[in-house]
């Protein structure tokens, strides 16, 4: 059972737009959600943060947005540039035993900004 | 400050075989984990460890195990390979802090023919 999806395996934008990726999560434990980028060969990088106290967290072209209620969240990038073609992982936790936070991954979904 | 290493980036074994990934974490990172990639499935959790003591697993058989020495290194062991086991599979650490991201290794990718 996926307890974080992200339904759509790709999306394409033209430079200088918006580009909105999404991310629903079943578990209503998790408190703690982050999205990742990655490159072909590279490992992936975290990108931007947020709290479930929050419903928004900013960082310069990149934020995230997170609807408790829905139990969904999602990624603005604007402008996008070409550079930021990569897959994008959203992940989610909760503290577990012993205080450590286990990540659930998505599937991915792999960005393409057209110049 | 260096990044999360690991070693081999290739390899590629044959079934029944066993195989030890190396996992060299950032200076000062004490909790390392493993993941699994596979096309479509995302990032799986194999295991984390913390001071050399195993502090989460994942939904993984036994003949994935690790482990990880007094200096936070780390190695994944997976014996009696399959060829489902042909994958992408992530090291990451991360400093102490229950909030602190992971920040991963570029991977090794193991092929199993």
């Amino acid at each position: 059972d996926q307890q974080v999806k992200q339904n759509s395996p790709s999306l394409s934008v033209q430079e200088g737009r918006i580009s909105i990726l999404n991310c629903d999560y079943t578990n209503s434990m998790f408190d703690y959600f982050l999205w990742y980028k990655k490159y072909p060969a590279e490992g992936p990088t975290f990108l931007i943060s947020i709290s479930s106290i929050k419903d928004k967290n900013e960082d310069g072209r990149f934020t995230v947005f997170l609807n408790k209620s829905a139990k969904h969240l999602s990624l603005h990038i604007v402008p996008s540039q070409p550079g930021d073609s990569a897959v994008y992982f959203c992940a989610a936790s909760s503290i577990s035993s012993g205080s450590a936070r286990q990540l659930t991954f998505g599937s991915g979904t792999q960005l393409t900004v057209l110049p | 400050k260096a990044g999360v290493t690991q070693t081999p980036r290739y390899l590629i074994k044959t079934r029944g075989q066993q195989v030890t990934l190396s996992c060299s974490p950032i200076s000062g990172h004490r909790s390392v984990s493993w993941y699994q990639q596979t096309p479509g499935q995302g990032l799986q959790f194999l295991f984390e460890y913390f001071s050399e003591t195993q502090r989460n697993k994942g939904n993984f058989p036994g003949r994935f195990s690790g482990r990880q020495f007094s200096n936070s290194r780390s190695e994944m062991n997976v014996s009696t390979l399959e060829l489902g086991d042909s994958a992408l599979y992530l090291c990451a650490s991360r400093p102490t802090g229950v909030n602190s991201p992971l920040h991963f290794g570029n991977g090794t990718r193991l092929t199993v023919t």
